[in-house]
């Protein structure tokens, strides 16, 4: 079983609409959960953090973490062209200091 | 506002031999990584440090594979003899808290021939 799962596909949404991310992870015991950025050739970017269940907001950006499921999610709202990117959900792993990641989604924003 | 820092930004070596990939941490954190990311694929933990010592290391985190602090502000990865599939994206990552958020510097494009 992998310690993070994002399955979706490519993402593509219309400039000014929402992108609704999603993330599992396999380890009960996991305590943190962040949201990277990373552009094509570039390092990741973190741009949430959460640590307890509900939504957390910043910006234009929501995460939700929802630890009964193992579930993570980032929604955009209002997303831009500068959006697009590879978006990774990454987890600390039953409270180990390093972080486990998934495969990322690929957000496309069209103008 | 406070960076990771990666020194080069490519390197390119032979095959058995040694390459240094270095970084300096954000000043005030006390936590340091290594990750890397061979091209298409996802980032995978190497290993991590703190307080003069390895405190966690993956699989591939092998004995051709070092750490070392080698003074107060370099952090530095050392493959003491390169292999073809050592060739990935190397980043460096700090934090300044146990289980917080991890900074990562720009990485260095390893390739070897």
């Amino acid at each position: 079983q992998k310690e993070v799962e994002q399955n979706s596909g490519p993402l593509s949404v219309p400039e000014g609409a929402i992108a609704s991310l999603n993330c599992t992870y396999s380890d009960r015991g996991s305590q943190s959960f962040f949201w990277y950025r990373q552009y094509s050739g570039k390092s990741p970017e973190l741009i949430m953090s959460i640590y307890s269940n509900g939504d957390k907001e910043d910006g234009r950006f929501t995460a939700q973490l929802n630890k009964a499921s193992q579930y993570v999610s980032l929604l955009i709202r209002d997303s831009q062209p500068s959006d697009s990117a590879t978006y990774l959900c990454a987890v600390n792993p039953g409270g180990d200091n390093r972080l486990a990641f998934g495969k990322g989604n690929q957000v496309v924003v069209i103008p | 506002e406070p960076e990771v820092t990666q020194t080069p930004s490519h390197q390119v070596t032979q095959m058995g031999q040694e390459v240094i990939l270095r970084c300096v941490p954000i000043s005030n954190h006390l936590y340091f990584y290594w990750y890397r990311q061979i091209l298409g694929q996802k980032v995978e933990f190497l290993v991590s440090f703190y307080n003069n010592e390895i405190s966690e290391k993956s699989e591939i985190f092998d004995d051709q594979f070092s750490v070392e602090r080698p003074d107060g502000s370099n952090f530095t990865l050392k493959i003491r003899s390169t292999k073809l599939e050592d060739s990935a994206m190397y980043f460096c990552a700090s934090t300044g808290a146990d289980l917080g958020e991890q900074y990562f510097g720009p990485g260095t494009r390893l390739t070897v021939t």
